[in-house]
């Protein structure tokens, strides 16, 4: 497509309730990266994808977490048993190679109620 | 340890005038340096990106500044309109690294 795409734009759910983050990169490009951004907060690192390699799951901030990138394209982020503190925007971006910015999409606002 | 710093933090001016956003980073050894914004509440879009090699690059009445050996970049917004009011993040590639590191980022304000 023409840019990053996250599904759903809102997600409203209660705690303890698991939830799926959708990214659909720009066709074409190897990289994928998941960031989230707390009210008011920076960006934080959680998943990075790179081809066939094997993800950099570093930022993930604990097991609850886990993202899939399914044949070199769409993502998921997947949040077990959500907690109130999971509430941010969820930030998913592409990057064709290395030499090349990022591309954001607009974002998941999770929201646990 | 690669750090980034914004200065400033925040920055109200009247519409019209021409401004400087500023961004320094402590390792000079950047594959390339980017320029996003962010309006509240919205993901980011990005601005204009630099390659070590380069020393400027142009959109608009956008034009951001590169030098590595001091570990500075400046973004230039030219005849500021209150559209331009948003948050302005700087990030840098380091080498080979895959990962961005990133500015807090200066809010701006364009006041009509």
């Amino acid at each position: 497509g023409a840019g990053v795409s996250q599904s759903p734009s809102n997600k409203v759910t209660e705690k303890g309730k698991d939830v799926e983050l959708r990214c659909d990169p720009i066709s074409g490009h190897t990289a994928l990266y998941w960031y989230r951004q707390s009210l008011g907060q920076g960006l934080e690192f959680l998943i990075y994808f790179q081809g066939n390699s094997a993800p950099d799951k570093s930022g993930l901030p604990s097991d609850r977490f886990s993202a899939e990138r399914t044949g070199g394209s769409v993502s998921t982020l997947t949040i077990q048993r959500t907690q109130q503190e999971d509430s941010a925007v969820y930030l998913c971006a592409s990057v064709r190679e290395l030499a090349y910015g990022y591309t954001f999409g607009s974002g998941t606002r999770l929201t646990v109620v | 340890k690669q750090e980034v710093t914004q200065i400033p933090a925040a920055l109200s001016v009247p519409e019209g005038e021409n401004l400087v956003l500023n961004c320094s980073f402590t390792d000079s050894a950047i594959y390339n340096l980017q320029w996003f914004r962010q309006d509240p509440g919205k993901g980011l879009t990005s601005l204009l990106l630099i390659q070590s090699s380069q020393r400027e690059q142009t959109s608009g009445r956008l034009n951001a500044s590169l030098d590595k050996s001091s570990g500075r970049s400046t973004l230039y917004i030219a005849a500021s309109q209150p559209g331009d009011s948003a948050t302005y993040l700087c990030a840098v590639r380091g080498g080979s690294n895959y990962q961005l590191i990133w500015g807090a980022g200066t809010k701006l304000i364009i006041k009509p």
